[in-house]
């Protein structure tokens, strides 16, 4: 049981470039987010859905896009990088009164 | 493996009260940090409070307060002069940095807390 699998673990970007990350969960959760974390802060929400098809935005989304053509996948588009969107990103999903299960994170550095 | 469980599902407290969350936590590492997050209707996860385990002394944020006893894995939130802004669901977490580099971020199943006029 894989739970939640983020790729990649690092990257390091120019300032311009995109790239996506990717998230996967195996355990038919209909919630899945995106959060970043910068240092010494806490979670911050990105984007969410709560089932293949249905997207929302949270409460940083300026500069990502997400899609969810499918109830394991949830990737993160990042256009136009910028050294503001250098951080920690999670991913994760959940089903109601489960709590949640947190990918490893991906440290993106902008440069 | 690490595990976070909060055993307390739903709460309530009358305005202007004291109530403490509970949480426990299981794990073999040394150095970890825990966090209590607020999240209301609108999904995010707020930050309450976070405790770096090698600090001995307990973190305090305005009316949110700790106690973190690390031998006994347990780490409550004590919230002070309740307010009706406080209903929200709270969530315990637990996270470290493994030696491959990555992170481990694990949630409690959470606990819904009401505040009361």
């Amino acid at each position: 049981n894989a739970g939640v699998t983020q790729t990649p673990k690092f990257r390091i970007l120019k300032i311009g470039q995109s790239m996506t990350l990717q998230c996967t969960q195996d355990m038919n959760h209909n919630y899945m987010y995106w959060y970043r974390q910068d240092p010494g802060m806490g979670l911050k929400l990105i984007y969410y859905s709560v089932g293949a098809g249905i997207t929302d935005k949270g409460e940083v989304p300026n500069g990502y896009n997400v899609s969810r053509s499918t109830t394991e996948d949830f990737p993160l588009r990042l256009e136009l990088a910028a050294p503001s969107q250098t951080s920690v990103y999670f991913c994760a999903s959940s089903n109601t009164g489960y709590g949640y299960t947190f990918g490893s994170g991906t440290r993106l550095t902008v440069v | 493996a690490q595990t976070v469980t909060q055993s307390q599902p739903e709460m309530s407290v009358q305005e202007a009260e004291t109530v403490t969350l509970s949480c426990t936590y299981d794990t073999s590492e040394n150095n970890y940090y825990l966090f209590w997050y607020k999240q209301p209707p609108s999904r995010q996860m707020i930050l309450v409070i976070r405790q770096e385990a090698y600090k001995q002394q307990n973190a305090t944020e305005n009316r949110f307060s700790v106690n973190f006893q690390k031998a006994a894995k347990s780490f409550s939130l004590k919230i002070s002069d309740s307010q009706l802004g406080d209903t929200a669901m709270y969530f315990c977490a637990f996270m470290n940095f493994t030696t491959s580099g990555t992170y481990k971020y694990i949630f409690g199943t959470g606990t819904r807390l009401k505040v009361l006029a």
